[in-house]
């Protein structure tokens, strides 16, 4: 069974820092593209950072570009997050999810997520 | 950016009803080397993370009920659910992979009339 877990979510103050974690189980995580989603509380879903297999190729949304750093460690089957400069607006749930490969490829959906961890950033 | 725009925002359907939710995108997702087009429907029921429900447009993830379906190319896509059951009450998004950064619709309330 696939499964997902985040971590490392909490309060923290502007201008701080978080470092999210994913761990997986279920599948050969280092065969797979993985991203990081998040969800404003009440709002919809929005795209923040990717990471393709061997950590090799990395794409951020314009809103964390600079202050995120996605990475991971296929050793640990792990995923995470170092969020640096934390604004107000970056409160939400993070989701990590798996993105879709198949015989003919990857794409850029998820066919699989975690439960999510929320962060606050707020004096 | 691709922008994704949903409609309607909500809807409340009787148990046994169609209930159908459009998404138009700002610009084509259809990738004419190999005619698919790079859209995909999630559902999100309360306090849950999203469901992948329909990728390349119309085709259902495994294990999803045969009463979802996708339809559309191009801009004008379409997620139909064709009897509504009570565990439908959710939240739906549409989502485009065609092109960074990967964009979603800001979602369709479904409800029971």
């Amino acid at each position: 069974e696939v499964q997902l877990v985040e971590s490392g979510g909490g309060r923290v103050q502007p201008g701080g820092s978080l470092r999210l974690s994913c761990s997986v189980s279920g599948f050969i995580f280092s065969s797979y593209w993985m991203t990081w989603v998040r969800q404003a509380p009440g709002k919809g879903l929005e795209w923040v950072a990717n990471i393709k297999q061997g950590g090799t190729e990395k794409y951020y949304a314009d809103s964390v570009r600079g202050r995120f750093t996605i990475s991971r460690d296929d050793a640990k089957n792990s995923l995470y997050l170092q969020m640096n400069s934390l604004r107000a607006e970056d409160t939400a749930i993070y989701y990590c999810a798996r993105e879709y490969c198949s015989g003919d490829g990857c794409y850029r959906f998820f066919d699989h997520w975690g439960q999510g961890t929320l962060v606050t950033v707020s004096s | 950016d691709i922008v994704m725009t949903q409609s309607p925002d909500s809807l409340a359907v009787s148990l046994g009803e169609r209930a159908t939710i459009n998404c138009k995108s700002s610009r084509t997702v259809l990738y004419t080397s190999n005619s698919y087009n790079y859209l995909a429907w999630y559902q999100q029921k309360p306090g849950q993370p999203p469901n992948l429900l329909i990728y390349w447009a119309s085709t259902r993830e495994s294990g999803v009920p045969d009463r979802f379906s996708g339809s559309g190319s191009g801009t004008d896509f379409t997620l139909t659910i064709s009897s509504l059951q009570a565990e439908d009450v959710a939240v739906y998004y549409c989502q485009q992979y065609y092109t960074t950064p990967w964009t979603f619709g800001q979602g369709t309330k479904v409800e029971i009339k």
